[in-house]
C-alpha cells in the first residue's frame, strides 16, 4: 500500500474549469513534490515544498497553483488548462536534511488528468 | 538537455537470468543516484540508491554499481523474475540543490518465462 495518497485518480476537465488535485502523507516527511509525467517520458519536477514553504518552482505556468496547507497535505489547483496539460500528475514526499535530498522520494499512484 | 540518459528504451530477459539496466549522466555535480520501478498507472516505487562515496550497493536481488569516472551507473537484477517486468528509471541529485531529482528516460524491462 502506498503511503502517499492522491485524489482523484482520474479527472476530466474542460479548459474553463477550476479543479484541484490533492495529496496526503502521514510519514512525517517535511518535503513534498509535484511531478508531471507525459506518456513514455520521465517524471518532470514542477514544485517542491520544504517545511510547508515553496522552495522550487520549475517555471511552471500560473494556471497551475500549488498549496501546502500543512505538513501532511499538498494541493495543486488547476485553472484554464490546455489540452497539452493532460498528463499523469504525481505527488511525492521525502525526508529533509540540510544540504538537500536525503533519501528516496515516496510517490503516490498519481492523478491522471485529461483536459478537453 | 537530458542530464540523465538511459539509452536502452527496452530490454527482454529470460526468467532466472541477470537483467542489467544502464544509465549515464552528464552533470558532474550529481552525487546521489536512485533507481525506481514503475508499473502502468502507478507511481514510481523506490528500489535502491547509491551515494557517490561508494561504487556498489546491494539489496537482495538488486545491486547498483557506480563508475564516477565514466559517469555511468547500472542496476543488476539477479535472478530476474516475471514480476520485475516494469519500467525502470534512474534518477540523480546533487547536494545543495534543494531536493531536486532528475530522472532518466526509462527502460522497459520484460522478463519472459
Amino acid at each position: 500500500d502506498t503511503e502517499v495518497t492522491q485524489t482523484p485518480k482520474h479527472l476530466v476537465m474542460g479548459m474553463t474549469n477550476k479543479k484541484s488535485l490533492k495529496c496526503e502523507q502521514h510519514m512525517g516527511h517535511r518535503a513534498m513534490y509535484w511531478y508531471k509525467q507525459k506518456a513514455k517520458k520521465p517524471p518532470e519536477l514542477m514544485f517542491v515544498y520544504s517545511y510547508e514553504k515553496l522552495s522550487i518552482n520549475e517555471s511552471v505556468p500560473s494556471r497551475f497553483s500549488p498549496e501546502c496547507p500543512n505538513s501532511s497535505l499538498l494541493n495543486l489547483h488547476l485553472h484554464a488548462l490546455q489540452p497539452e496539460d493532460s498528463a499523469l500528475y504525481l505527488c511525492a514526499s521525502s525526508q529533509l536534511r540540510r544540504g538537500g535530498l536525503t533519501g528516496e522520494l515516496f510517490f503516490g499512484e498519481g492523478s491522471r488528468l485529461t483536459v478537453l | 538537455d537530458q542530464q540523465v540518459k538511459q539509452n536502452s528504451p527496452s530490454l527482454s530477459v529470460q526468467e532466472g537470468r541477470i537483467s542489467i539496466l544502464n544509465c549515464d549522466y552528464t552533470n558532474s555535480m550529481f552525487d546521489y543516484f536512485l533507481w525506481y520501478k514503475k508499473y502502468p498507472a502507478e507511481g514510481p516505487t523506490f528500489l535502491i540508491s547509491i551515494s557517490s562515496i561508494k561504487d556498489k550497493n546491494e539489496d537482495g536481488r538488486f545491486t547498483v554499481f557506480l563508475n564516477k569516472s565514466a559517469k555511468h551507473l547500472s542496476l543488476h537484477i539477479v535472478p530476474s523474475q516475471p514480476g520485475d517486468s516494469a519500467v525502470y528509471f534512474c534518477a540523480a541529485s546533487a547536494t545543495g540543490t534543494a531536493s531536486k531529482l532528475t530522472f532518466g528516460t526509462g527502460t522497459r524491462l520484460q522478463v519472459t518465462l
